[in-house]
């Protein structure tokens, strides 16, 4: 079945610092899903990519969904301490399903 | 804003009893899903529920787990006979096709 990998599975950063997670399909995704779920709390959506190649940005948060639509990364310039949490993308194929099959997750740690 | 509510919000319960979990999804939508997460890991897809029946549903979801929509609000996940391992949080969510997931606050399901 599907899978969907991120790396790395925990991040330490000083705070101003930058942090990326790179999630990988194991197949091909109609779109993915980035999530941010706070110590304790529930997923939250940050932003759905659909096309090959797509770059979306909000404010300090950069999304990029690879060419050949089985990749994708999150970028955050310059962390700040409410940027704690764990960064889940979700992906689904294109065969007609509506499940979200969510990846490992990475966990962000910011110190101050 | 609209939201997913979840009730209760943790439930302990010994090996063998049969639990409810409760949800109530965001009126509109028209998918509505199960998820958990055991702590500290990822978050698994169960099943999703669409136009009153099951969409789809993963490997987790035996014969064990069933799910209703009894009044066209409420969205109940029923675990028959529960085991050590289902221990984990339960989380609802409910969509547009293909949109954002909202995910509601979650249930603590602790099996002793």
């Amino acid at each position: 079945g599907q899978q969907v990998m991120q790396i790395p599975q925990y991040q330490h950063v000083q705070e101003g610092e930058d942090f990326t997670t790179y999630c990988n399909s194991s197949t091909t995704l109609s779109n993915i899903q980035w999530y941010k779920q706070r110590p304790g709390g529930h997923p939250v959506f940050l932003i759905q990519l659909v096309k090959s190649g797509e770059v979306k940005k909000q404010k300090r948060l950069t999304f990029q969904f690879g060419e050949a639509k089985k990749n994708s990364s999150l970028h955050i310039t310059a962390t700040q301490t409410t940027d704690v949490g764990t960064y889940f993308c979700a992906g689904t194929e294109p065969s007609g399903t509506y499940k979200y099959i969510f990846g490992t997750g990475t966990r962000l740690k910011v110190l101050a | 804003e609209p939201e997913v509510t979840q009730t209760p919000s943790h439930q302990v319960t010994q090996m063998g009893q049969e639990v409810i979990l409760r949800c109530v999804p965001i009126s509109n939508h028209l998918y509505f899903y199960w998820y958990r997460q055991i702590l500290g890991q990822k978050v698994e897809f169960l099943v999703s529920f669409y136009n009153n029946e099951i969409s789809e549903k993963s490997e987790i979801f035996d014969d064990q787990f069933s799910v209703e929509r009894p009044d066209g609000s409420n969205f109940t996940l029923k675990i028959r006979s529960t085991k050590l391992e289902d221990s984990a949080m339960y989380f609802c969510a409910s969509s547009f096709p293909r949109k954002t997931l909202y995910f509601g606050p979650g249930t603590r399901l602790t099996v002793t």
